[in-house]
Order: C-alpha cells, then structure tokens, then sequence
C-alpha cells in the first residue's frame, strides 16, 4: 500500500512564525503536491514537484515556498504565517493516473 | 484555466432512494476521478477513470465517463446512511505534472 504521512494532524501556530509542513511517501514517486482546502473554496494546488529539486507553483503559490531536497520528502513552508493562512493542508504523490493522499494538517495561525 | 463543476453542492436524501451527482469539466482530460472525505479526513479514492466510457462500481455507487460530453456522473444506488460524506469529482492536468483541479464538492447526507 502507499503510504503518504504528514508531520502533524494539527498545528497552531502564531502569526509571524515560519512554519515548516512536512510530507513523506513510501512509493518513490516522481510527483508530489501540496494542496489547502477551505471551505466553500475546495481543494486549490499550492505546488508541486515533479522531480527532486524541481517545483512548479500552483494556483495559490503566495505565501508559501516549498523544498524537495529528497524524492521521498516534499515540505511546505510559510515564511511568515498570518491569520489568511489557517486551513487544512493535504500532501499528495501520484503516479501518472492516481493520486495518494496524506491524512492533512488542520493548521491554525493566531 | 481547467474547470471542474458539480452538482448538487448539498444533496439530503432518504435512505433507499437513489440519486445521481453530477461533475462537468471544461477542457479535454481522460483522466476522472471521484473521492470521498469525511468530516476531519482526508481524501479516500472511490474511482478513477481513464477513458471515454469508462464505468465502474463499488457497492451502490457507480461512476461513468463520457469524455466527449465532458461529463461524469456518480449514481447512488438504494443510498444507506454509511454514504453520508462529501464527494468530489477531480480532472488532472499534465501541463501541472498531472495535479488535480477539484470540483468544490457535493455534501450528501444520507437520512433515515
């Protein structure tokens, strides 16, 4: 079975902080991605990473930046949380016709 | 831009009955696919389909493909209240390495 893990399942962070979400799969699959889900809006892509050290952004890239040094671990990082940021943030790995999910991050900025 | 559009956001029906969502997208894609959330979670495969077509069944759910019509449907056989969850059809991308852009998702609950 594939295996998608996040770092945490909830995180409170306080406006100003940089905050680190990591994201771990077992597959050795070539693309990973970053999506946030609010309500009302849906699930939007932040970035994606289609090969160590290669990211693209998504449609919502402000904010945030994202490192993958090693093609298992893809990490999402907000520089400088705010209040905007507070969401659920689900890490993805696909092959080229399925996409595994992690479990989430519910991450709320104070 | 790729847009992907369900129907009904909220859907409430009795058990027993039957009802089908609906998922149009705007460009052309082989690629479907349907997931379940529950409430807190995160998203669990239901189906994935990959050709004009395409049906597939799992229970009292069954998902179909017309990729001409741009079209999927997910048909809710003799609903039970276990299928209660919010469901969401998704397209992907190659252009975005095969990211998935997502319907906003159709809310079921499923009553006695």
């Amino acid at each position: 079975d594939v295996k998608v893990t996040q770092s945490s399942r909830y995180l409170v962070k306080r406006t100003g902080e940089k905050v680190f979400l990591e994201c771990v799969q077992d597959m050795d699959h070539e693309n990973m991605f970053w999506y946030r889900q609010d309500p009302g809006l849906g699930l939007r892509l932040i970035y994606f990473s289609y090969d160590v050290k290669m990211k693209e952004k998504g449609d919502i890239p402000e904010g945030y930046s994202v490192s993958r040094e090693k093609k298992e671990r893809f990490s999402l990082i907000l520089e400088s949380a705010s209040t905007n940021q507070t969401s659920m943030y689900l890490c993805a790995s696909a092959t080229s016709y399925e996409q595994y999910f992690g479990p989430g991050t519910r991450l709320t900025v104070t | 831009e790729l847009k992907v559009e369900q129907n009904p956001l909220f859907l409430s029906m009795q058990e027993g009955k039957n009802y089908t969502i609906y998922c149009n997208y705007s460009t052309t894609s082989d690629r479907l696919y349907w997931y379940r959330q529950d409430p807190g979670k995160s998203l669990e495969s239901l189906f994935v389909l990959l050709s004009n077509g395409a049906v597939k069944q799992e229970g009292r759910l069954m998902a179909s493909l017309d990729t001409k019509a741009r079209l999927s449907t997910l048909h809710i056989t003799a609903a039970v209240h276990d299928l209660s969850a919010t469901y969401f059809c998704a397209v992907d991308s190659w252009v975005s390495g095969y990211a998935l852009n997502f319907g906003k998702g159709t809310s079921l609950l499923v009553t006695p």
